[in-house]
């Protein structure tokens, strides 16, 4: 069975430009999350999706952040524009139906530089 | 809001030692606690997961506690082994939000 699939692995781009990651969550999971992780910290909710709904994107900063989960696979995250504070590794999760028994699986995630 | 604390923040020992980890979580009302290991650079891997009612789970070398009631949890590894070096994460669930501590560094010398 494929794990979840996240693109690009590595990303570098000047401050000010777009951005965008890319994940594909385990086939037949319902529930995908984007978490952002810096240096050294655990990993932080950005949103949770349940099938095509953003259940809680309570932690997604909305001003320049943007995500969508079309057709409720696939999902991509953007950022627009990219700040020198937005350096860190973006981790992308799923879950077969978010239920609290359930556990999560990431992917191997994105690391992004702002230069 | 949940707060999990982790220590040590770092950790190295000797091949062959037997060593626990420690996890902290200042609310009790969870769903459900989870180690992770995570290898650098790439995502985290799930290692054992307590449900809220029970005491602890094994699998392998790795045994896991749960005592919700002191908002408590520990992660002991049998006899490490340089492949164990990794950052160990713990995660406790409420409902369906995970709140992950900052970790520990777990080197295993040859």
């Amino acid at each position: 069975e494929a794990g979840v699939v996240q693109s690009p692995r590595y990303k570098i781009i000047e401050k000010k430009q777009p951005v965008a990651f890319w994940c594909n969550p385990i086939s037949g999971h319902n529930t995908l999350y984007w978490y952002l992780q810096n240096l050294g910290q655990g990993p932080e909710l950005l949103i949770r999706y349940e099938n095509e709904e953003a259940v809680d994107d309570s932690q997604l900063p909305k001003d320049r952040f943007s995500a969508e989960r079309l057709k409720g696979v696939d999902s991509t995250l953007k950022i627009q524009p990219a700040e020198l504070g937005d350096s860190a590794v973006y981790l992308c999760a799923s879950s077969l139906e978010g239920r609290p028994t359930d556990t999560q699986y990431f992917g191997p995630g994105t690391r992004l530089t702002v230069l | 809001k949940q707060e999990v604390t982790q220590i040590p923040a770092a950790l190295s020992v000797p091949e062959g030692e037997n060593l626990v980890l420690n996890c902290s979580f200042t609310d009790s009302a969870i769903y459900n606690l989870q180690w992770f290991r995570q290898d650098p650079g790439k995502g985290l891997t799930s290692l054992l997961l307590i449900q809220s009612s029970q005491r602890e789970q094994t699998s392998g070398r790795l045994n896991a506690s749960l005592d919700k009631s002191s908002g408590r949890s520990t992660l002991y590894i049998a006899a490490s082994q340089p492949g164990d070096s990794a950052t160990y994460l713990c995660a406790v669930k409420d409902f369906n939000k995970f709140y992950f501590g900052s970790g520990t560094k777990l080197n295993v010398k040859p």
